[in-house]
């Protein structure tokens, strides 16, 4: 079945630190893919997605590229900020299949001033 | 506008209480989604409303009852609910279930923090 799984966390990072977290997915076919971010007390906001192969999502500094070669979609920032301090969910969404999102387990990051 | 309300932000009800919450979204969207999310988990798709009907019912318990009364609004009512309920519920929207790519985009409301004694 289909399934997404992120690094797990907690990722603590000093301001101004490179950013990376993994995901990966399994899926029939070619799904859509998403980083939702969380921050702390609030609900869940998209951050980005790509919806084929070689899209590259970005928003607020963060990217993220859909290869399917590796079956990866790993979120990037070049520069964390206190402000990023949050979890991460990285997610797909498969219309052929069971139309539901696929969450992976989500990664906590704390960036330090 | 991508916003999505829900109402209370936070409720605390006895198990025998019955209480409802509320979302709406003013975005022309036609599929509503009800999740439940546990701390420092992810969400957990509980309901889908697609053109103001039931699309998928994720074999959540009868004690609650989704309702969406019209294409902005969705509702949860809660009734006898056991403390293992306590969670983040989380209304979501999006353009619709299938048919282009921006179909697929949730929007989030900011949730009920819902406590229950």
């Amino acid at each position: 079945g289909n399934s997404v799984t992120q690094m797990e966390g907690p990722v603590t990072l000093s301001e101004e630190a490179f950013l990376t977290i993994n995901c990966t997915y399994t899926a029939t076919g070619y799904p859509s893919l998403f980083w939702y971010v969380q921050y702390p007390g609030e609900g869940l906001q998209l951050l980005l997605k790509a919806t084929k192969a070689d899209d590259k999502g970005s928003n607020k500094g963060f990217e993220a590229t859909y290869r399917k070669e590796t079956t990866s979609f790993h979120l990037e920032k070049g520069s964390v900020q206190v402000s990023d301090s949050a979890v991460y969910f990285c997610a797909s969404f498969n219309a052929g299949n069971n139309r539901k999102l696929i969450w992976g387990l989500g990664t906590s990051l704390a960036v330090n001033p | 506008d991508t916003e999505v309300t829900q109402t209370p932000k936070h409720l605390v009800m006895g198990m025998t209480n019955k209480k409802s919450l509320k979302c709406e979204q003013h975005m022309g969207h036609r599929a509503m989604y009800w999740y439940k999310q546990k701390a420092k988990k992810p969400p957990e798709l509980m309901f889908v409303y697609s053109y103001e009907k039931l699309s998928i019912n994720e074999s959540v318990p009868s004690r609650f009852s989704p309702e969406c009364p019209n294409s902005s609004l969705l509702n949860l009512h809660l009734h006898a609910l056991q403390p293992e309920d306590s969670a983040l519920y989380l209304c979501a929207s999006s353009l619709g279930l299938a048919g282009g790519q921006r179909s697929y985009e949730q929007y989030f409301g900011p949730g009920t923090r819902l406590t229950v004694t």
